[in-house]
């Protein structure tokens, strides 16, 4: 059959603003966990990641949050700015291969 | 800065055709994979090589797929008869400590089969 793609989720937010993306993980067993950004026509650039065994790692701006009562990521962006557009989105990597499975993306928009 | 790159930036190929994908990782790098990224869809995850072996592969990563490390400096993707559905943007990465280390990722092969 016809393969469809996905609509990616969007949010738009003023520069300046903080910018907050959701990713819900489907396997309670993965263990570490990327946010990618990818821009247009680029390759994805890792983010920041996060350890089972933590809650919360910030980075430079950046902040992952890890609520594994309901595999959920966020990725919390402080200060957003233009060149923060761009899709992002989250991987799971369970145990104990080193294959990653991505979500599908939400793609950031920053108003100037 | 070190950088993956990946030739060439666009493949148009006919059905049935064997196509080879290049990437040279980052030198210091020992692990290498590739990804496909579908249009509007998600990044999946086709194999990953380390000691000059395979050491996962998904189920995307079938008998018609396979790669190489024919030298010190490339890692390659063959496909070897193209169907519609490998049309796809094809990422190559690499990195030095495995699955709980960054990943760097090249800036990817438009492979369109016709």
């Amino acid at each position: 059959g016809e393969s469809v793609g996905l609509h990616l989720p969007t949010l738009s937010v003023q520069e300046g603003d903080n910018s907050i993306i959701n990713c819900a993980y489907s396997n309670s067993a993965s263990d570490y966990f990327i946010w990618y950004k990818q821009e247009s026509g680029k390759g994805p650039q890792f983010i920041i990641d996060i350890r089972s065994n933590m809650d919360k790692r910030q980075g430079q701006r950046v902040t992952v949050l890890l609520n594994k009562t309901v595999k959920h990521l966020s990725l919390q962006i402080a200060a957003t700015q233009p060149g923060d557009s761009a899709v992002y989105f989250c991987a799971e990597n369970p145990p104990p291969g080193n294959q990653f499975y991505f979500g599908t993306g939400t793609s950031l928009t920053v108003i100037p | 800065e070190p950088e993956v790159t990946q030739t060439p930036s666009h493949q148009v190929t006919q059905m049935g055709q064997e196509v080879i994908l290049r990437c040279v990782p980052i030198s210091n790098h020992l692990y290498f994979y590739w990804y496909r990224q579908i249009l509007g869809q998600k990044v999946e995850f086709l194999v990953s090589f380390y000691n000059n072996e395979i050491s996962e592969k998904s189920e995307i990563f079938d008998d018609q797929f396979s790669v190489e490390r024919p030298d010190g400096s490339n890692f390659t993707l063959k496909i070897r008869s193209t169907k519609l559905e490998d049309s796809a943007m094809y990422f190559c990465a690499s990195n030095w400590g495995g699955p709980y280390n960054e990943q760097f990722f090249g800036p990817g092969t438009r492979l369109t089969v016709l």
